[in-house]
């Protein structure tokens, strides 16, 4: 099964909005709704951040969320902060009832 | 609140069989309600799901792996492993446990995760 595609970079300035898109196939992103985001520090496990396409767990803040048209999903992180500066993967389900990650992103914020 | 905490050895010879365990507390992996999840992740490089499995006995693998890998669980350590045999260099990684909802996505939580050189 092949990565879902990810920018390999996005930058912005604090307090602006970014987007991270998340392309797959109608076999997996385009045809389920198991879409999740996760955060990723420098040698940490990863966080989710949206799970479900576009619900957000207790604790994340409201600056993230989540969405999807056709075979992309999207993260959008508004009100950039310099702790968003992170690595971050979309995950989804497949048809074999297996999962595929994203090649993943790194946001910087300048 | 629960917890994953992955455990073993942290050098494999070549050709020989990696095996890790995942330690659980504050829930029971016999419930039915979770899949129990292995995830890794070469140095500087993305994450790959290797599998899971579930107490109904039901499995499945990341298809590039399958021939290479088990996960069970062992209900009475309220464990759950990872095997993966014949391995390479190119299987040194860290290695993740994590907990799915059976009718959801998110992978949560995570152990910290135990890096896996191969090498003799």
């Amino acid at each position: 099964q092949s990565a879902l595609t990810q920018p390999a970079s996005v930058s912005g300035s604090p307090g602006q909005s970014i987007a991270i898109s998340c392309s797959g196939t109608s076999s997996d992103v385009g045809g389920y709704n198991y879409v999740s985001w996760y955060q990723q520090y420098p040698g940490k496990a990863p966080k989710v951040m949206i799970y479900d396409v576009s619900n957000r767990p207790s604790g994340v803040s409201s600056r993230f969320s989540g969405s999807k048209s056709g075979n992309t999903a999207s993260l959008t992180i508004s009100g950039l902060q310099a702790e968003d500066e992170a690595d971050y993967y979309c995950s989804s389900l497949t048809s074999r009832s297996t999962y595929v990650f994203g090649t993943g992103t790194k946001v910087t914020v300048l | 609140q629960v917890q994953l905490q992955e455990s073993g050895p942290g050098l494999v010879k070549p050709s020989q069989t990696l095996s890790l365990t995942c330690t659980v507390s504050g829930d029971s992996i016999s419930s039915g309600t979770y899949y129990w999840t292995w995830i890794r992740q070469p140095a500087g490089k993305g994450l790959e799901w290797i599998g899971r499995t579930h107490s109904s006995g039901g499995s499945s693998y990341n298809p590039s792996l399958r021939s290479r890998v088990t996960i069970l669980l062992d209900t009475s350590k309220n464990q759950f492993s990872l095997d993966v045999s014949s391995v390479t260099a190119a299987d040194t990684a860290v290695y993740y446990c994590a907990r799915e909802p059976f009718s959801s996505s998110p992978f949560d939580p995570w152990g910290q995760g135990i890096l896996v050189t191969v090498s003799s």
